[in-house]
């Protein structure tokens, strides 16, 4: 299985500030990642695909990068609705074998 | 727009099985370009994949789950199911269902609309 895993845990960023969280995968899954933002009681919203594809109706203050192992989510001008839960996910083998990583929570400072 | 939704018992009885069920709503379960998936979340927990369906059938598990695990799919009421036999309290979790859409910028199926959830408790 592949494991991900996400840093920090959680992070603490002012309101229009810029956030950079890090995903790394166990083993190489190319560009297969995705990026997705969970608030409380709701469910993952698609954020970022193929690494750095935004999803549809994603702003552009968010962007993702990398390839391989090591990968970035980066939200610029941090707005209230941003604090929240991000979790990667990896989609790299068919037959299917999805893992997710542990999740970073960004805070407000 | 795509909307997706599951029902279920809400709470189950240790040993027991669990039948979820995710209704796709504007939109067809038989779109050649999807998959169907279900995802879930123990509380305060990650995230976990479970397994994903074909409208044709063909299905996939988590390899842990694979011995408990039934995903099938009804395309008469576009619909897609979860059954999980011999319940314990590790499968106490938020339950999503989630279409998996082909992205060619990936080649791959990535979750990109999903349902709010159910919640299952696993009692004894």
């Amino acid at each position: 299985e592949i494991v991900l895993t996400q840093s920090p845990a959680t992070l603490y960023v002012s309101p229009g500030e810029s956030a950079t969280l890090s995903c790394r995968a166990s083993e190489s899954i190319a560009i297969n990642l995705a990026w997705y933002q969970q608030t409380p009681g709701q469910a993952p919203r698609l954020l970022i695909y193929g690494a750095s594809t935004r999803a549809t109706g994603i702003p552009a203050r968010f962007s993702g990068s990398g390839s391989g192992r090591d990968f970035t989510l980066t939200i610029t001008s941090l707005q209230s609705a941003d604090f929240a839960v991000y979790y990667c996910h990896q989609y790299y083998a068919w037959p299917p074998e999805d893992t997710f990583g542990q999740g970073t929570k960004l805070e407000m400072k | 727009q795509l909307q997706l939704e599951e029902s279920g018992p809400g709470l189950v009885t240790s040993s027991e099985t669990l039948s979820l069920t995710c209704r796709v709503f504007g939109g067809s379960i038989s779109a050649i370009s999807s998959y169907w998936g279900w995802v879930r979340q123990p509380p305060g927990g990650g995230l976990e994949w479970i397994g994903t369906i074909y409208f044709r059938g063909t299905s996939y598990y988590k390899e842990s789950l694979k011995s408990r695990l039934t995903l099938s799919v009804d395309t008469s009421k576009n619909q897609f199911s979860l059954r999980l036999t011999s319940l314990t309290a590790a499968d106490t979790a938020l339950y999503f269902c989630a279409r998996q859409a082909y992205k060619s910028e990936s080649s791959a199926y990535v979750p990109d609309v999903w349902g709010r959830g159910t919640l299952v408790t696993v009692s004894s």
